[in-house]
């Protein structure tokens, strides 16, 4: 199976200050990625779809202004969480999509833990 | 509009005690089914892909089955090991994959 990595894989980062979240395709190429947000013993709630050389396409409710997504490459996207608040603590998660059989299958990174004092 | 319904929300097993998880879905047009496991603290980890009513996909304890309405993942013989959060998505075409809720599988020794 494709492999997604992402980093880091914890951060802690004081309230006010940015941080950046970078997942990488590392055995192919990635024209969409998603970035995902999980609260503990929820589900998935997609935050964003990025598509590589275009801007992403946030879903609704989640602000674009504090969640940058940047997918400069086939390989590269990243998260950039700014003005971080306490209740932007989560566990990131981002994917990327890959072709098969007619269907896309979407393969996931570990995961980033953010937490914001 | 669109749903994919997992349950039950958890299950508890003893080991050696097989069951099934349920994923049922309301989707215009299937492509295809996908069932992932994913362990606390860590990323979803891909399992199957299931395309057409009828078909089957097996992985040591795991078996994957599709009808038009629900995939079932069959559990025989469960370790402690198979503990974890098992969850279905569904892809319809575009750039969505509809994800349900999850299953939380305890199996206990």
């Amino acid at each position: 199976g494709a492999v997604v990595s992402q980093h880091p894989s914890r951060v802690i980062c004081k309230s006010g200050t940015s941080v950046k979240i970078e997942c990488r395709s590392l055995d192919f190429q990635a024209t969409t990625m998603f970035w995902y947000r999980q609260f503990p013993k929820k589900s998935l709630m997609l935050m964003a779809t990025s598509n590589e050389g275009s801007k992403a396409t946030y879903e609704q409710g989640v602000e674009k202004d504090k969640f940058l997504i940047n997918h400069a490459s086939l390989t590269l996207s990243t998260l950039t969480v700014t003005s971080a608040h306490p209740e932007d603590s989560s566990f990131y998660i981002c994917s990327a999509r890959v072709p098969t059989g007619g269907v896309y299958e979407q393969y996931f990174g570990p995961g980033t833990r953010l937490t914001v004092t | 509009e669109d749903q994919v319904t997992q349950s039950p929300e958890a299950l508890r097993l003893q080991e050696g005690e097989s069951s099934s998880l349920n994923c049922s879905y309301t989707v215009s047009g299937l492509r295809g089914l996908f069932w992932y496991r994913q362990d606390p603290g860590k990323g979803p980890e891909f399992l199957f892909t299931l395309y057409s009513a009828g078909e089957e996909k097996e992985k040591e304890r795991l078996k994957a089955t599709l009808t038009k309405k629900e995939s079932f993942l069959h559990i025989t013989a469960p370790k402690p090991e198979d503990s974890a959060t098992y969850l279905c998505a569904v892809y319809t075409g575009g750039f969505k994959t509809i994800f349900g809720a999850g299953t939380r599988l305890f199996v206990k020794a």
